[in-house]
């Protein structure tokens, strides 16, 4: 059971440069989620998914674009990078528990770095 | 003024003592509170998590929820140095938005 996994751990890109960052689960979670973690901000919503085919805005989605094409992935995507995007990303994921919000569980984060 | 307040630390304590760690919030629609702790170049991992308020009990944690104050805390008996890490609070709503919202995080060193 490998839990939240995220590729890849460290990336360095250019600014306009477009990437993807992946994120699988295998335990069937329908919640998914982005957060980026920057110093003094603590971690930060960025877009989730509550199942297949259905994704919202978090509290700060600019410049990022999900989908939710299967259960088991959720893919970032960065269009056009710039430097104040430079960050540590997570991702998370739950199940739903009948309207309760239930404790999520984390991937050990991409390091992004735009220059 | 943040959602979810928590002191940065750095928090250094010898090893055995009692730790507590403290969040404040302001939303008084937050129904369920969680404890994270992340050690350097990890994900967060999940400590606690209650709905209610009062005292919650999981080995040498506790977790304590004051709604009335809107203040959380987690206390850490008998600290060790493997304790040392960055403990964050989260909460949320009960239903409906799924929008987590998290402190910023205290940094722990127990020193042996």
């Amino acid at each position: 059971n490998a839990g939240v996994t995220q590729t890849p751990k460290f990336q360095v890109l250019k600014t306009g440069q477009s990437m993807t960052l992946q994120c699988a689960q295998d335990m069937n979670h329908e919640y998914m989620s982005w957060y980026r973690q920057d110093p003094g901000m603590g971690l930060r919503l960025i877009h989730y998914s509550v199942g297949a085919g259905i994704t919202d805005q978090g509290e700060v989605p600019n410049g990022y674009n999900v989908s939710r094409s299967t259960t088991e992935d959720f893919p970032l995507r960065l269009l056009s990078a710039a430097p104040s995007q430079t960050s540590v990303y997570f991702c998370a994921s739950s199940y739903l528990g009948q309207g309760l919000n239930q404790p999520q569980h984390f991937g050990d984060g991409t390091r992004l770095s735009i220059l | 003024q943040k959602e979810v307040e928590q002191d940065p630390g750095p928090l250094s304590v010898p090893e055995g003592a009692i730790v507590s760690l403290n969040c404040t919030y302001s939303n008084s629609a937050f129904q369920y509170f969680m404890w994270y702790r992340q050690y350097s170049r990890k994900g967060p991992e999940l400590l606690m998590y209650t709905y209610s308020s009062g005292n919650k009990e999981d080995g040498r944690f506790t977790a304590q929820v004051d709604k009335s104050s809107k203040y959380i805390s987690l206390f850490i008996r008998d600290s060790q140095p493997s304790d040392s890490a960055t403990y964050l609070c989260a909460m949320s709503e009960i239903s409906g938005t799924y929008k987590y919202i998290f402190g910023t995080g205290t940094r722990l060193k127990v020193l042996a």
